[in-house]
């Protein structure tokens, strides 16, 4: 079974430039996470979606940050204008419920860098 | 509100030696999972185990074993004559049942390293 697909692997922009990030989730996983995880913490969820509705974007800065799943697989993050602070790397995750449990697969992230 | 907590930033040890990573959480469900994920140097998380609220049974895996305690509200990880492969940086995670969405919070990590 293929693991979930992310790309880029690295980034790296310029304050105030527009960067997107790619998602490819494990076959039939109706779940699609996003999680940011900056330099020496854990990862914070950022937005996730069942099918391509959001069910929880608590934690979006959504000035600047949205996503989207398009038919409901493969999803992308974009940020627009990126600020220093979004210096991160970006998990992406999806998720197949089984007995009410939604156990989670991550991808390998994009590290995004802005100068 | 649901928080975890590792105390413990960095951990190193001498191969062979023991070592127990520590983590406590909150939470107000009465139903909750608690995870400890693995991120080595190439950065994916690696899942380990799951543990469900109602199950308090220590689990051992190989060298990985992990002791469950409600009354503490800790879900501690020991692993048994460290490797220098088990150098990583350990998660642990916890997911509450209120609304079901699964979503995962996240210690700081601790950070292991076993030297040779």
């Amino acid at each position: 079974e293929a693991g979930v697909a992310q790309s880029p692997r690295y980034k790296i922009i310029e304050k105030r430039q527009s960067v997107a990030f790619w998602c490819n989730p494990i076959s039939g996983h109706a779940t699609l996470y996003w999680y940011q995880q900056i330099l020496g913490q854990g990862p914070k969820l950022l937005i996730q979606f069942q099918n391509n509705g959001v069910v929880d974007d608590s934690q979006l800065p959504k000035d600047r940050f949205s996503a989207e799943r398009l038919k409901g697989v493969d999803s992308t993050l974009k940020i627009q204008p990126a600020k220093l602070e979004d210096s991160a790397v970006y998990l992406c995750a999806s998720s197949l419920e089984r007995k009410g449990l939604r156990e989670q697969y991550f991808g390998p992230g994009t590290r995004l860098t802005v100068t | 509100a649901q928080k975890v907590t590792q105390a413990q930033t960095e951990i190193s040890v001498v191969e062979k030696e023991d070592v127990t990573l520590d983590c406590v959480y909150e939470t107000r469900d009465t139903t909750y999972y608690l995870f400890w994920y693995k991120q080595p140097p190439s950065g994916e998380l690696v899942f380990l185990i799951r543990r469900n609220s109602f199950d308090e049974q220590n689990e051992i895996s190989g060298r990985y074993s992990w002791n469950f305690q409600k009354s503490t509200s800790s879900f501690n990880f020991t692993i048994t004559a460290s490797q220098v492969v088990d150098s990583a940086v350990y998660f642990c995670a916890l997911s509450a049942s209120s609304g079901n969405t699964g979503k995962l919070i996240f210690g700081q990590g601790t950070t292991l390293q076993v030297k040779p």
